[in-house]
């Protein structure tokens, strides 16, 4: 069974950093390329980022380009968001997800509160 | 890059087919393949349509998607509406490598 498992999440207060994780089980992690996905508490689904397999490309939503990044390690089938200088804004639950041709499935994800 | 535009809310009764439409702002909604995911509450989303049209396995045909280059957008319809049904509908297609959604369509089976 394919399975996704994010951890990481929790409060932090504004300008503060934190890691996301999220560990891939039952698929060849290596051969896909991954997603992380946010929601804000009642609102809609935003692509936040991606990554293809190799982890040699990575791509970035405008609103988190240059303060978060994506990595990944095959190794240990595991997908990272490394976020800095959080706002307020980033407040919400992080899913990860496989690219399948669509963007599936996803993890049960991880909420982030930025607050002070 | 494009935006996905989707109606916030539409309601119909059980039994009832709905159709939600999806906008694409610029380019062709040809460009692209269109998927749609459906979001219960508390739940992550899953896929009911991938590839404009095509059903995963286990999503019943009561579940359809299709694409009009005519007016630039896509379509989910859901045919003789369940309860069960009423959740949040997102569209999604590809820009480059950037993963565009649409805004989300709430409906309300009553």
């Amino acid at each position: 069974e394919v399975q996704l498992v994010e951890s990481g999440g929790g409060l932090v207060q504004p300008g503060g950093s934190l890691r996301l994780s999220c560990a891939a089980s039952g698929f060849t992690f290596s051969s896909y390329w991954m997603h992380w996905v946010r929601q804000a508490p009642g609102k809609g689904l935003v692509w936040v980022s991606r990554i293809n397999s190799d982890g040699s490309s990575t791509s970035y939503a405008d609103s988190v380009k240059g303060r978060f990044t994506i990595s990944r390690d095959n190794a240990k089938n595991t997908l990272y968001l490394q976020m800095n200088s959080l706002r307020a804004e980033d407040t919400a639950v992080y899913y990860c997800a496989r690219d399948n041709g669509d963007v599936s499935p996803w993890g049960q994800g991880t909420l982030v509160t930025v607050s002070s | 890059n494009f935006m996905l535009t989707q109606p916030h809310s539409v309601s119909e009764s059980p039994g009832k087919t709905v159709t939600i439409s999806c906008t694409r702002s610029s380019g062709s909604i040809a460009s692209n393949y269109v998927q749609w995911y459906q979001q219960r509450p508390g739940s992550a989303p899953t896929t009911v349509i991938y590839e404009d049209n095509q059903r995963p396995s286990g999503v019943p045909d009561r579940f359809s998607g299709s694409i009009d280059s005519s007016s630039n957008s896509a379509s989910l319809t859901i045919s003789g509406l369940k309860t069960e049904d009423e959740a949040d509908y997102y569209c999604q297609s590809y820009d480059s490598s950037i993963v565009v959604f649409g805004g989300g369509t709430k409906l309300t089976v009553l």
